[in-house]
């Protein structure tokens, strides 16, 4: 079976640009969450989607976006990049069975911010 | 305010000695305890989950176990594939990650 899958792996952008990340879960999972590591640091949650449905917002600024179309594929926009978004964006899905919300995550993408 | 603190950062360790890493957690309505390993370049791998204080789970060489206020994950005779980041999570409302305690364990 397929994992998480992730596009593009790495991408080089300019200050000000916009970019849109792309996430596929694994089949079967109806929750997608978007995740951004610094390097050296653990894991932030941005949002947490389900069922097309926002379920969960961490603390990022408006020029964070995402949506979850029917087919539970997701999107991360980031509007007039910083140098400081520079980071791995991680997407992760999850059954959310039973209260059981184990994380399986993809392998990211590299957004480095020039 | 929730958090998970991480320790070491560091540890480097000879093959087949044993040792503990340390996640420390204050986060309210704990729903569960996640480690995870993270392998540079990639995507966090899922390890365990424990929900209870007392819960302890193994596997291979690595042994997770629980209490109120912490979570250890027990490294037992480590081989150099071993070596990676060690990512502990608590789960609340959302997920809470620690910074991670990079292990590298040397031949």
């Amino acid at each position: 079976d397929a994992g998480v899958t992730q596009s593009p792996t790495h991408l080089i952008k300019t200050r000000g640009q916009h970019v849109t990340l792309r996430c596929s879960p694994i089949s079967g999972h109806k929750s997608v969450s978007w995740y951004q590591q610094v390097l050296g640091q653990g894991p932030q949650f941005i949002f947490q989607y389900y069922e097309k449905e926002e379920r969960g917002r961490g603390n990022f600024p408006d020029r964070f976006s995402a949506r979850q179309f029917p087919n539970y594929s997701s999107e991360l926009n980031v509007n007039a990049l910083l140098l400081g978004d520079s980071a791995l964006y991680l997407c992760a899905s999850s059954l959310v069975q039973g209260g059981d919300e184990k994380l399986f995550f993809g392998s990211g993408t590299q957004l480095s911010v020039l | 305010e929730d958090q998970v603190t991480q320790s070491p950062e560091a540890l480097r360790l000879q093959e087949g000695e044993s040792s503990s890493l340390n996640c420390s957690y204050t986060v309210s309505g704990l729903r569960g305890l996640f480690w995870y390993r993270q392998d540079p370049g990639k995507g966090p791998e899922f390890l365990f989950t424990l929900y209870s204080a007392g819960e302890e789970k193994e596997k291979e060489r690595l042994k997770a176990t629980l209490t109120k206020k912490e979570s250890f994950l027990h490294i037992t005779a480590p081989k150099p594939e071993d070596s990676a980041t060690y990512l502990c999570a608590a789960y609340g409302n959302q997920f809470y990650f620690g910074t991670g305690t990079s292990l590298t364990v040397i031949p």
